[in-house]
C-alpha cells in the first residue's frame, strides 16, 4: 500500500537561514510526487511535482526537490527561507490522481 | 477571482443532523475532488469525480456520505446523521484529466459537530 511519512512535525529555522523538509514514500509503481503549501485560511496551493525526467525538480517561490528513488525520498528545500515561507508543508505521492496519498504535514515556523 | 470556491467556509451542526456543502471548480476543468483534513493530518482522499461520473470513492466514505455533481461543474457532498468524528475540514479540489495536471484546491469548509 502506498504512504507517506513526513518524519518532521515541526520545524523551526531563522530567516535566511537554509531549509531541508524530509518526505519518504512507499509506492509499488513509478510514483508522482508533489509538495504543497498550505497557509492559515489557504487553500492547498502546489509548489512543485516529479514525473520523469531530471531528479531534481525546481518548483515557485525558489523552493526545489529532489527525487532519490535509492532512498525512496523526495526532499523539499530551499537555500535562504522568508518570513512568508511560514506555513504548513505537505508531501503527497501517487500514480492517478484519485490515488493520491498525503503526509502528515510539517510545519514551518520561520524566527526573525 | 477564477479559483476554486467552497461554501459554507464554516458550518457548526448538531450531532445527528444533515448537512450540505458545495463546491464550484475552476470552470474548466473536468475532474473534481474531495478530501477530507482532519487537524495534524494531511488530506485524506474521499472521492472524485470526472464530468458528472463518480469514478472512485474511498474506503473512507461511509453509507453517510453522499457526493454529486449533477451537470458536470459544481458539486455538493453531503453528510447524513453526522457524528462528532465527522468534524473535520472537508477540501475540494480540481483539476484537468491527467494524473499529472495539478489539482488546485478551495479553502475547505470546516465542519464542527457538537
Amino acid at each position: 500500500a502506498q504512504s507517506v511519512t513526513q518524519p518532521d512535525i515541526h520545524i523551526t529555522v531563522s530567516e535566511g537561514a537554509s531549509l531541508e523538509l524530509r518526505c519518504n514514500y512507499s509506492y509499488g509503481a513509478t510514483p508522482y510526487l508533489f509538495w504543497y503549501v498550505q497557509s492559515p485560511g489557504q487553500g492547498l496551493q502546489l509548489l512543485l511535482k516529479y514525473f520523469s525526467g531530471d531528479t531534481l525538480v525546481q518548483g515557485i517561490k525558489g523552493f526545489e526537490a529532489e527525487f532519490k528513488r535509492s532512498q525512496s525520498s523526495f526532499n523539499l528545500r530551499k537555500p535562504s527561507v522568508h518570513w512568508s515561507d511560514a506555513a504548513e508543508y505537505f508531501c503527497a505521492v501517487g500514480a492517478l490522481s484519485s490515488d493520491m496519498r498525503f503526509g502528515a504535514g510539517t510545519r514551518l515556523t520561520v524566527k526573525p | 477571482d477564477t479559483g476554486v470556491s467552497q461554501d459554507p467556509r464554516h458550518k457548526i451542526t448538531k450531532r445527528g443532523q444533515n448537512v450540505t456543502f458545495r463546491c464550484d471548480p475552476i470552470s474548466e476543468h473536468n475532474r473534481l475532488y474531495w478530501y477530507r483534513q482532519t487537524l495534524g493530518q494531511g488530506p485524506e482522499f474521499l472521492t472524485y469525480f470526472q464530468n458528472e461520473a463518480q469514478l472512485e470513492k474511498s474506503r473512507l466514505l461511509s453509507d453517510r456520505f453522499s457526493a454529486e455533481r449533477p451537470k458536470g461543474s459544481f458539486s455538493t457532498l453531503e453528510i447524513q446523521r453526522t457524528e462528532q468524528g465527522d468534524s473535520a475540514m472537508y477540501l475540494c479540489a480540481s483539476s484537468w484529466t491527467g494524473p499529472e495536471d495539478e489539482q488546485f484546491f478551495g479553502p475547505g469548509t470546516r465542519l464542527t459537530v457538537l
